[in-house]
């Protein structure tokens, strides 16, 4: 079936440094990629988002990246504060058809003072 | 405010006793999911349910139950069928696919649910 894979399942930056996020589908017709962020003990909200129309995609800090023929898309957070600390998830999506999510398996971000 | 709320936060029981876990959304979207969280693993993907009295299944369905009766609820039983109940379970909705043109999914805060 679907799935996406998501790297690293960790990661430690010291603050001010940048995070990368790297996620991976298999559904070509995937064509809404999310990002979501969890804080401990909390749901997961969206923090940005991409559609496959779009390669790249900023919110001030944040930034997504997306390669189609890759299949491949990305999470960059620049100039890393400690409430950036959290889980991130990445997921894919179709806009047609049925209302199912498919989500990488999450990245631990920490980010050292 | 608008929102989803689940209730219990933390819920224990014993081996074979079913449990509902309860979910209620004002933000008057047709649609509604439920997720199991356990960690090292992403969400996976329970029930989900795109309007009133009609539900499907998700990935991971056996041993769960799901009604919506009611546009603002959609409440979880975790069976005693369920092999390895303790787990986090998020609620989440979303506006109809029609009109859904943001894509976002509206997240509860979760309750975390424990089998002695």
């Amino acid at each position: 079936g679907e799935n996406v894979e998501q790297h690293p399942s960790t990661l430690s930056v010291q603050e001010g440094d940048s995070a990368v996020i790297k996620c991976t589908y298999s559904d070509s017709a995937s064509n809404y990629f999310p990002w979501y962020k969890q804080e401990l003990g909390k749901g997961p909200q969206l923090i940005i988002d991409i559609r496959s129309n779009v390669g790249e995609k900023k919110d001030q800090r944040i930034a997504v990246t997306l390669n189609k023929t890759a299949k491949h898309f990305s999470l960059h957070i620049t100039e890393t504060q400690p409430e950036d600390s959290a889980v991130y998830f990445c997921a894919a999506s179709r806009t047609s058809g049925t209302y199912k999510y498919i989500f990488g398996t999450g990245t631990r971000l920490k980010v050292l003072a | 405010d608008g929102g989803i709320t689940q209730s219990p936060k933390y819920l224990f029981r014993k081996e074979g006793q079913n449990v509902t876990l309860s979910c209620e959304q004002n933000l008057n979207h047709d649609a509604m999911y439920w997720y199991r969280q356990d960690p090292g693993q992403g969400l996976r993907l329970i029930y989900y349910s795109q309007i009133v009295n009609d539900f499907q299944k998700g990935d991971i369905a056996e041993g769960y139950s799901v009604s919506r009766e009611k546009k603002e609820s959609f409440p979880l039983t975790v069976t005693s069928a369920q092999k390895n109940p303790t787990a986090f379970y998020l609620c989440a909705s979303s506006p109809h696919r029609d009109i859904w043109e943001s894509g976002e999914l509206f997240f509860g805060e979760g309750s975390r649910l424990t089998v002695l």
